[in-house]
């Protein structure tokens, strides 16, 4: 009963070019998402979130939209780097239960070509 | 500037043997989180503590597992009779509150190895 996923394993993009990673979601009660990082060896880091009430959110090069109605959010990351390669988790969180318990994808690895 | 400090990073445990696992939330942060990774698999909830409260543990087997968050000292992840079903990463990941606005800052975690 995956409530999140994440259908593309990995993902291999040139630098400089745009990473798109996809994240969909089947609880309609998630009302809060999020994207973390992780290097090999270390624990995930918060990357950006975006709220159910707004389609967009834009931090630097990492961008990420909602679309609500189709329980999808995506992950864009322009200019894609190479220090960009890392597994990118997706997350999410509702108001029901523990506010703070994150449901996660199961992760895309993105490889940034030099 | 510490972050969540986990020890020890890799554990091997014989099948049977117990295993403790310690977390040491961020300087000022009150509530800690257990998730656990198989491989090849996201992080899934385990257990949100507060100092020396259990919040939630849906997410932890009924039995053999058990987790502390004691009024000084670090967060202990404890697992009892270890199988091999256990061998994971364990992350502990802490935070200043609750809420949508503060999001987890997690540790390096710990690889159990159980044989």
């Amino acid at each position: 009963d995956q409530q999140v996923k994440q259908n593309s394993p990995s993902l291999s993009v040139q630098e400089g070019r745009i990473s798109i990673l996809n994240c969909d979601y089947t609880n309609s009660m998630f009302d809060y998402f999020l994207w973390y990082k992780k290097y090999p060896a270390e624990g995930p880091t918060f990357l950006i979130s975006i709220s159910s009430i707004k389609d967009k959110n834009e931090d630097g090069r990492f961008t990420v939209f909602l679309n609500k109605s189709a329980k999808h959010l995506s992950l864009h990351i322009v200019p894609s780097q190479p220090g960009d390669s890392a597994v990118y988790f997706c997350a999410a969180s509702g108001t029901s239960g523990s506010a703070r318990q994150l449901t996660f994808g199961s992760g895309t690895q993105l490889t940034v070509l030099p | 500037n510490a972050g969540v400090m986990q020890n020890p990073r890799h554990l091997v445990r014989r099948r049977g043997q117990e295993a403790r696992l310690r977390c040491s939330p961020m300087k000022g942060h009150s509530h800690v989180y257990w998730y656990r990774q198989l491989p090849e698999e996201g992080l899934k909830f385990m257990v949100y503590l507060q100092k020396e409260n259990i919040i939630d543990e849906s997410g932890m087997p009924k039995e053999r597992f058990s987790a502390e968050f004691p009024k000084e000292g670090p967060s202990i992840l404890r697992i009892q009779q270890v199988v091999r079903g256990d061998s994971a990463a364990y992350f502990c990941a802490s935070s200043p509150q609750t809420g949508p606005n503060s999001p987890l800052h997690f540790g390096n975690g710990t690889r159990l190895t159980v044989t």
